[in-house]
């Protein structure tokens, strides 16, 4: 089946620095790839859409300068934290649409990270 | 706006007995799916069944099926003989066209031995 690989798995950085996350479809095409935060024991709440070649759409109360979303290619998205702060610590998922598949969604396996 | 509730925060379950975990939507939309979604302690999303809103069928995988009672917005899922493995959390999602997913708060399973 599709496979999305969400890379890295665990990430502890500096308050202040940058991380960068990234999501790649393996065996398809991702026309849409969407960017979830779920903190501890609650739901995914989502906080961007890509497509590629086209500008991220983002949710409303996501800072858009802190949360950069690139989506260059039909088979990665890259979403990366700039200037890091503790609040942001989270666990990141991203999920990847492929319509030919009728509308199947697979996800990535999530990024915990950690601003010290 | 679309928004899908799970009234459970937390169930319980016997082992090799069912349980039933509830969802409701709401949507002015005719067409459009809805899922259920498993996450273990390894938060992987892992994809447990898929049902089309035209489809009046409920759908079914293994031990697990579905209850959509469109007109009343439901979609409840049944886990049939319950297995250790069975327990995480469960998200209930909605979505129309492709578009984002849309998710319940979540209702957390646990299966006792």
């Amino acid at each position: 089946g599709a496979v999305v690989s969400q890379h890295p798995s665990r990430v502890i950085c500096k308050s202040g620095t940058s991380v960068k996350i990234e999501c790649r479809s393996l065996d398809f095409q991702a026309t849409t790839m969407f960017w979830y935060r779920q903190f501890p024991k609650q739901s995914l709440m989502l906080m961007a859409t890509s497509n590629e070649g086209s500008k991220a759409t983002y949710e409303q109360g996501v800072e858009k300068d802190k949360f950069l979303i690139n989506h260059a290619s039909l088979t990665l998205s890259t979403l990366t934290v700039t200037s890091a702060h503790p609040e942001d610590s989270s666990f990141y998922i991203c999920s990847a649409s492929d319509l030919t598949a009728n509308y199947g969604y697979t996800f990535g396996s999530g990024t915990r990270l950690t601003v010290v | 706006a679309q928004t899908v509730t799970q009234s459970q925060p937390e169930m319980s379950v016997q082992e090799a007995e069912t349980v039933t975990l509830s969802c409701t939507y709401d949507t002015s939309e005719s067409d459009y799916y809805l899922f259920w979604y498993k996450q273990p302690p390894s938060r992987q999303m892992i994809l447990v069944i898929r049902q089309e809103a035209y489809k009046q069928q409920n759908a079914t995988e293994n031990r697990f099926s579905v209850n959509f009672q469109k007109a009343a917005k439901s979609f409840s899922l049944k886990i049939s003989d319950s297995q250790l493995g069975d327990a995480a959390m469960y998200f209930c999602a909605y979505t129309s066209a492709g578009n984002m997913l849309t998710f319940g708060g979540g209702t957390r399973l646990m299966v006792k031995p």
